[in-house]
């Protein structure tokens, strides 16, 4: 089951704006990953932010993390058309034996050169 | 080498056919998943193996069947899949360390059962 919500479903703006994608989320958890996918193809990690973090940056990537909320958004700063790709946020329960890492919706996010 | 490797990349079979989907990770990682994907539809989890031991299925139909040789290779064995199995089937590797650590993901088999 997908525990995980994001808005928007899809987002669509000019290259070198910004965009900014939120998820939410409903159980305790012990992090909180991002992960690109472009189309057909295999996931790649963005970003990860533990329970006990409020926000970290990477590159042009900005993750916050509410766990008051059970949210969490991603902040893409100067985009270009190459970041083009769905974006999904997963959460990760760890169980006694191996982690489960469950995904959110996801954005599909187009950067129009 | 931080890549798994799955094969084949694509796969077409028909509801009588049994066939493997294989993966395969040198990082040193010890938990495994196993990931469906329809069109537009987020990874949905279907397995995950830690230290080459079965620890989550959810409750995933028998036609579908894990097996984990080694720490470094997970299959995945299809018999009389029915035609709404076809999806894209994603492998992925972690640390498995308390806490959590990213995932890293194959490219999938893009599996369609005639």
């Amino acid at each position: 089951s997908q525990q995980g919500e994001e808005d928007p479903q899809a987002l669509s703006i000019q290259e070198g704006e910004n965009a900014t994608m939120n998820c939410s989320y409903k159980t305790s958890i012990n992090n909180l990953q991002w992960y690109r996918q472009n189309s057909g193809r295999g996931l790649v990690h963005l970003i990860l932010i533990r329970s006990n973090e409020r926000e970290k940056h990477s590159g042009r990537l900005r993750v916050t993390l509410d766990t008051s909320k059970k949210s969490s958004s991603l902040l893409i700063t100067a985009s270009r058309a190459a970041d083009t790709a769905s974006y999904f946020c997963a959460t990760d329960e760890v169980e006694t034996s191996g982690s489960r890492l469950t995904f959110g919706e996801g954005t599909q996010l187009t950067v129009n050169p | 080498d931080t890549e798994v490797t799955q094969t084949p990349k694509h796969l077409v079979m028909g509801m009588t056919n049994k066939k493997s989907l294989k993966c395969e990770q040198h990082m040193g990682h010890r938990a495994m998943y196993w990931y469906k994907q329809k069109a537009k539809k987020p990874p949905e989890l279907m397995f995950v193996y830690s230290y080459e031991k079965l620890s989550i299925n959810e409750s995933v139909p028998s036609r579908f069947s894990p097996e984990c040789p080694n720490s470094s290779l997970l299959n995945l064995h299809l018999h009389a899949l029915q035609p709404e199995d076809s999806a894209l089937y994603l492998c992925a590797s972690s640390h498995g360390r308390v806490g959590g650590t990213e995932a890293f993901f194959g490219q999938g088999t893009r599996l369609t059962v005639v």
